[in-house]
C-alpha cells in the first residue's frame, strides 16, 4: 500500500532563508507525487507535481522539488523564504489519480521577519 | 471564473441534527470528492464520485451521506450518527480521466457542534 510521511509538523525559518520541507513516500511502483499549499481557512492549491518526465520539478512561487527514487523522497525547497510563504504544505502520492491520492499530515511553515 | 464553490463557510450543528454542506463546480469535471481535515491528520477521504448517479465510500464514510444527481453538484450530509463532526470539510474535483491529474479544491466549510 502506498503512504506518505512528512517529517516535521512545524518548520520555522527566517525571511530570506532556505525553505526545506521533507516528504518520504512508500509505494510498490513509481508513483505520481504532488505538493499542495493551503493558506488559512482556504482550500488546497497545487504547487507542483512529479510525473516521471524530470526528477527536478519546478512549481509556482519559486518552489521546486526533487524526486529521489533511491531515497523514496520528494522534498520541497525554496532558496529564499518570503513572509507570504507562511502556510501549510501537504505532500501527496497517487498511483491511479483522483480518489487514490493519499495525503501526508502536513507541515506548517512559519516565516519570521 | 471556473472553480468550486462550497457553502456555507461556517456551520453549526445541534445535537441530533443532520446538516448538509453544499459543493458546486463549473469545471465540467466528472470526479468529485469530500475530504475531512483535522489538525495534524492531513486530509481523509469521506466519499467520492466518478460519475453522475454513482458514488463510493472513502476511508471514513460512517456518519456521512452524499448524492450526485447532477454533474456539477455533490452535497455532503453529516448525520446525527457522526459523533465527532467538528472539522474542516473540503470538496474537490478532478477531470477523472488521467492518473496524474491534480485535484481542484473549494475553500472549505468549518463545521462546529453547539
Amino acid at each position: 500500500a502506498q503512504s506518505v510521511t512528512q517529517l516535521g509538523s512545524h518548520v520555522s525559518v527566517s525571511e530570506g532563508a532556505l525553505v526545506l520541507l521533507r516528504c518520504n513516500y512508500s509505494s510498490s511502483v513509481p508513483p505520481y507525487l504532488f505538493w499542495y499549499v493551503q493558506y488559512p481557512n482556504q482550500g488546497l492549491q497545487l504547487l507542483l507535481k512529479y510525473t516521471s518526465a524530470a526528477t527536478l520539478v519546478k512549481g509556482i512561487n519559486g518552489f521546486e522539488a526533487e524526486f529521489k527514487k533511491s531515497e523514496t523522497s520528494f522534498h520541497l525547497t525554496k532558496p529564499s523564504a518570503h513572509m507570504s510563504d507562511a502556510a501549510e504544505y501537504f505532500c501527496a502520492v497517487s498511483l491511479t489519480g483522483g480518489f487514490k491520492t493519499i495525503f501526508g499530515a502536513g507541515t506548517r511553515l512559519f516565516v519570521k521577519a | 471564473d471556473g472553480g468550486i464553490t462550497q457553502s456555507p463557510k461556517y456551520l453549526f450543528r445541534k445535537e441530533g441534527q443532520n446538516v448538509t454542506l453544499s459543493c458546486e463546480q463549473n469545471l465540467n469535471h466528472d470526479a468529485m470528492y469530500w475530504y475531512r481535515q483535522d489538525p495534524g491528520q492531513g486530509l481523509r477521504l469521506i466519499y467520492y464520485s466518478q460519475i453522475v448517479n454513482d458514488f463510493q465510500k472513502g476511508d471514513i464514510a460512517e456518519g456521512y451521506s452524499v448524492s450526485r444527481e447532477k454533474k456539477e453538484s455533490f452535497p455532503l450530509t453529516v448525520t446525527s450518527a457522526q459523533k465527532n463532526p467538528t472539522a474542516f470539510y473540503l470538496c474537490a474535483s478532478s477531470p477523472g480521466d488521467s492518473y496524474d491529474e491534480k485535484l481542484f479544491f473549494g475553500s472549505g466549510t468549518q463545521l462546529s457542534v453547539l
